[in-house]
């Protein structure tokens, strides 16, 4: 079993929707908890990142941790057919490593 | 401020040769790692690299090794190749080592190498 779970997908969605995106992962050692966005033939793209469980927003993007459930979202509001993007949520453990442990990535489609 | 650079961009090697990659971070940035992206395993920690010493490593085979210059610019070398080792080869930097900045690590385009 990975270490974190991301439903691959793909998902498809009319632009304007509302996405939900989901990792799931077992190592409790996980403190700090990343979204990138990566565009066919690029490198990962830095969203955001969170820290303690709760939400952060930037933007039409927000991030959801519940450590609890050992449980990560990303929100997307207002979606554009620019978003479409394969999204990749990440996870480290101690302080100092800078080893990130990703999901598989879901690939999002917007639809105009 | 430029971003991260790797290069060459492409790369096609037949099984048995070596190659050397490299990746130049954004300017200041002094920690490096690489990563491997393929379709069934997805991004894989290679190694990480600061002030010139191997931070950390992931769990690949002694084929694959790096290192990094003073002015922080990093290579990796894979030897032996395998056709296994077709991937897009991926590195990543933070600004230096430790904490909030290992959250913030900005990934260059990749070199996409295939292994005949």
């Amino acid at each position: 079993q990975k270490e974190v779970e991301q439903d691959p997908g793909p998902l498809s969605v009319p632009e304007g929707a509302i996405v939900s995106l989901n990792c799931t992962y077992s190592n409790s050692a996980f403190q700090y908890f990343m979204w990138y966005r990566q565009y066919s033939r690029k490198g990962p793209e830095l969203l955001m990142y969170t820290y303690s469980s709760g939400n952060k927003e930037d933007g039409r993007f927000t991030a959801q941790v519940d450590k609890s459930s050992k449980y990560i979202s990303l929100f997307i509001r207002d979606s554009q057919p620019s978003d479409s993007a394969t999204y990749l949520c990440a996870m480290r453990g101690s302080s100092n490593t800078g080893k990130l442990i990703f999901g598989q990535g879901t690939t999002l489609q917007v639809k105009p | 401020k430029a971003g991260v650079t790797q290069t060459p961009r492409y790369l096609i090697k037949t099984r048995g040769q070596q190659v050397t990659l490299s990746c130049s971070p954004i300017s200041g940035h002094r920690s490096v790692s690489w990563y491997q992206q393929t379709p069934g395993q997805g991004l894989q920690f290679l190694f990480e690299y600061f002030s010139e010493t191997q931070r950390n490593k992931g769990n690949f085979p002694g084929r694959f090794s790096g290192r990094q210059f003073s002015n922080s610019r990093s290579e990796m070398n894979v030897s032996t190749l395998e056709l296994g080792d077709s991937a897009l080869y991926l590195c990543a930097s933070s600004l230096t080592s430790g904490g909030v900045s290992y959250n913030e690590q900005f990934f260059g385009p990749g070199t996409r190498l295939t292994v005949l």
